[in-house]
């Protein structure tokens, strides 16, 4: 069964202070992985994709890496406004549907 | 440019009772995705379509039917409205097959009661 699992479900982390967010994933044929950014009462916000093993994407201060069995999303020297939850999501080869981990909520404290 | 956009925002509904949710798109993707939030469980993909006329189950269907009578539209029906459909649906888009990022709307906040 495809799965996607996000760690941890929470951080906390002081202006300035860089962390990685970690999603694995078991599927029969990865298509590509996809990170997103979800504000309070709003709808995910594409970030990156991620298609083959030793990849790497960067956007301001994130940066998203991914292994043949997980991906991670590096935050250097974050800023309050980082402040959202991160969504990893994946696509198979055999179907056309995103299979979605459940997040981790990241708080940047001034 | 409005992206994807979903009607209503919220809604509150009493038990047995049935609604539709409308998406729309304006970026002529030919794939669309109904999902529901819930805490702690993410986001499950109830019914998606790969173009006009087609529709499809996700991992949670049960409930719920869909129409994608225009490319544009795809929408989401509750026949029967029950306190477990109470959640935030998610409509997205996507251009189709191939390595393409989903772009989603801003959500419906149901309530049944």
């Amino acid at each position: 069964e495809d799965q996607v699992t996000q760690s941890p479900e929470a951080l906390r982390l002081q202006e300035g202070e860089s962390s990685s967010l970690n999603c694995s994933y078991t599927v029969s044929g990865l298509r590509g992985l996809f990170w997103y950014r979800q504000d309070p009462g709003k709808g995910p916000e594409f970030l990156f994709t991620l298609y083959s093993a030793g990849e790497e994407k960067e956007k301001e201060r994130l940066k998203a890496t991914l292994t043949k069995k997980e991906s991670f999303l590096h935050i250097t020297a974050p800023k309050p406004e980082d402040s959202a939850t991160y969504l990893c999501a994946v696509q198979v080869n055999t179907g056309n549907q995103f299979y979605f981990g459940t997040g981790t909520s990241l708080t940047v404290i001034p | 440019n409005a992206g994807v956009t979903q009607t209503p925002k919220f809604r509150v509904l009493k038990t047995g009772q049935s609604m539709t949710l409308l998406c729309a798109q304006d970026m002529n993707h030919e794939y669309m995705y109904w999902y529901r939030q819930d805490p702690g469980m993410g986001l499950r993909l109830i019914h998606y379509s790969v173009g006009e006329g087609t529709t499809a189950k996700g991992e949670v269907p049960d409930g719920y039917n869909v129409s994608r009578l225009k490319k544009q539209n795809f929408l989401l029906g509750l026949e029967s409205a029950a306190p477990s459909q109470t959640s935030v649906y998610f409509c997205a888009s996507s251009w189709g097959t191939g390595n393409t990022e989903a772009f989603f709307g801003q959500g419906t906040r149901l309530t049944v009661v």
